[in-house]
């Protein structure tokens, strides 16, 4: 079956860096997206990553292992307003979006 | 501008009725989607459409129908609506479909079957 796998709630520090993992196990595969959902609002892209290794952009970084079935988000300098659920979403053979629960990251002064 | 949006944001209705939400996206996008987010948080699809083909999720039930009027829009009728169906509902767009596209989502539906 196909599956996505994440810690359900983390908590951080405001200006500290924080890495919410993600494994995942699809039929088939053509990239893995990260998305932002901050409460009551729609998800919005963060990353997208089909090769291994790290896509840096701004205080946001993504990494991909294919052969482990696995990537990281990399939050960097934390803001209180980057506390949200952080969603990871492979994508299959069938360009379908298969969607982990989400990690909510609380931020904390 | 809102790039996808949906009406309405909140939706309170009794068991038995029939009821629809409307979305609509101004990025001229081939393909729209519809996806239910449970009450655990997980988004699950239950169709994606373009001009070409219907794609539905094997585990909607069929009280839930897909309508399209034209490329920017992609409707959701519910019959019968039941406790169960309970959730918020996200419509999305993408440029095409049969590759790796990014989704934009709408604002979501909230949906409360009393």
């Amino acid at each position: 079956g196909q599956n996505i796998d994440q810690p359900t709630e983390m908590t951080a520090t405001e200006g500290a860096i924080v890495q919410i993992n993600c494994t995942y196990q699809t039929s088939g595969f053509n990239g893995l997206f990260w998305y932002q959902q901050h409460a009551g609002e729609a998800p919005t892209f963060l990353s997208y990553n089909v090769l291994d290794g790290l896509e840096e952009k701004g205080r946001f970084s993504s990494f991909l292992s294919r052969s482990k079935g696995y990537s990281y988000l990399l939050l960097k300098e934390l803001q209180m307003k980057d506390s949200a659920s952080y969603l990871c979403a492979g994508m299959d053979s069938n360009y379908q979006l298969i969607w982990g629960a989400g990690t909510k990251l609380i931020i904390k002064p | 501008d809102t790039a996808v949006s949906q009406t309405p944001k909140y939706l309170v209705t009794q068991m038995g009725n029939d009821k629809s939400i409307k979305c609509e996206q101004n990025l001229g996008h081939d393909t729209m989607y519809w996806y239910k987010q449970d009450s655990k948080k997980f988004l699950k699809i239950m169709f994606s459409y373009n001009n070409k083909e219907l794609i539905i999720n094997e585990t909607v039930p069929n009280r839930f129908s897909p309508k399209s009027p034209d490329k920017a829009h992609l409707n959701l009728h519910i019959n019968s609506l039941e406790l169960g169906d309970s959730a918020v509902y996200f419509c999305a767009s993408s440029q095409e479909a049969g590759v790796t596209e990014t989704q934009y989502f709408g604002p979501g539906t909230r949906l409360l079957v009393l």
